[in-house]
């Protein structure tokens, strides 16, 4: 079965500067690749996704990701970090090759301080 | 564009009781989903459903029944509360493509006491 380890519990990163969230992840075959954004209170929204060809995904928000087969990694980035970007992110991978039948990571907790 | 509408968004219910926590799509999406989000679990899926009168079960189904006769529709009970069910559960849609991502509603925080 597959799953998705974040190892990055919770996150503080100044306003302006560099992120990267770390997401690894154990699946058989080519993995559908998601990052998902959660605010306060919100539901879930997709932030990219990766499915085959380019390995660095742009997403939304000013996110990317880079998928690293060798590393079954899937790592989130972004250049200069908001304040409006504090929230919880979580990996997902799809099961067999689908983008809705997914398995989560646990989460990693941003928090941008100004 | 309605979305997703999860019914109630805060719920206090007693152990033993049964619940029902609605899920309303307007996109006639296929698919239909009910995640718990739990502290240190991340999202768990505990049931599906790729159509109408079709379900199946999740990694934590125990507990929960879904019914699913109309295409919009996907209500999740429990049958006796307990409180280990105390969590916050989302219900997500997506089409049927495989490339088609999920869509998540704002949730329902259910407290079992």
């Amino acid at each position: 079965a597959q799953s998705v380890t974040q190892p990055d519990i919770h996150i503080t990163v100044s306003e302006g500067a560099s992120l990267e969230l770390r997401c690894n992840y154990s699946y058989g075959a080519t993995p559908y690749l998601f990052w998902y954004v959660q605010s306060p209170g919100q539901g879930l929204q997709l932030l990219l996704k990766y499915f085959s060809g380019d390995t660095l995904v742009q997403g939304i928000k000013g996110f990317e990701a880079e998928f690293k087969r060798s590393q079954s990694s899937f790592n989130l980035r972004k250049p200069s970090v908001h304040w409006s970007d504090a929230a919880e992110y979580f990996c997902a991978v799809g099961e067999a090759g689908t983008a809705s039948k997914l398995t989560f990571g646990t989460g990693t907790r941003l928090q941008v301080t100004l | 564009d309605a979305g997703i509408t999860q019914s109630p968004r805060y719920k206090i219910t007693e152990t033993g009781r049964q619940v029902t926590l609605m899920c309303h799509q307007t996109w006639s999406h296929s698919y239909m989903f009910w995640y718990r989000q739990d502290l240190g679990h991340g999202l768990r899926l505990i049931y599906y459903s790729a159509a109408a009168d079709i379900t199946d079960k999740g990694e934590v189904p125990d507990g929960y029944v879904v019914s699913r006769s109309k295409t919009e529709n996907f209500p999740l009970t429990l049958e006796s509360a307990t409180r280990s069910q105390t969590s916050v559960y989302f219900c997500a849609s997506s089409r049927q493509e495989r490339n088609s991502p999920l869509h998540f509603g704002n949730g329902t925080r259910l407290t079992v006491t």
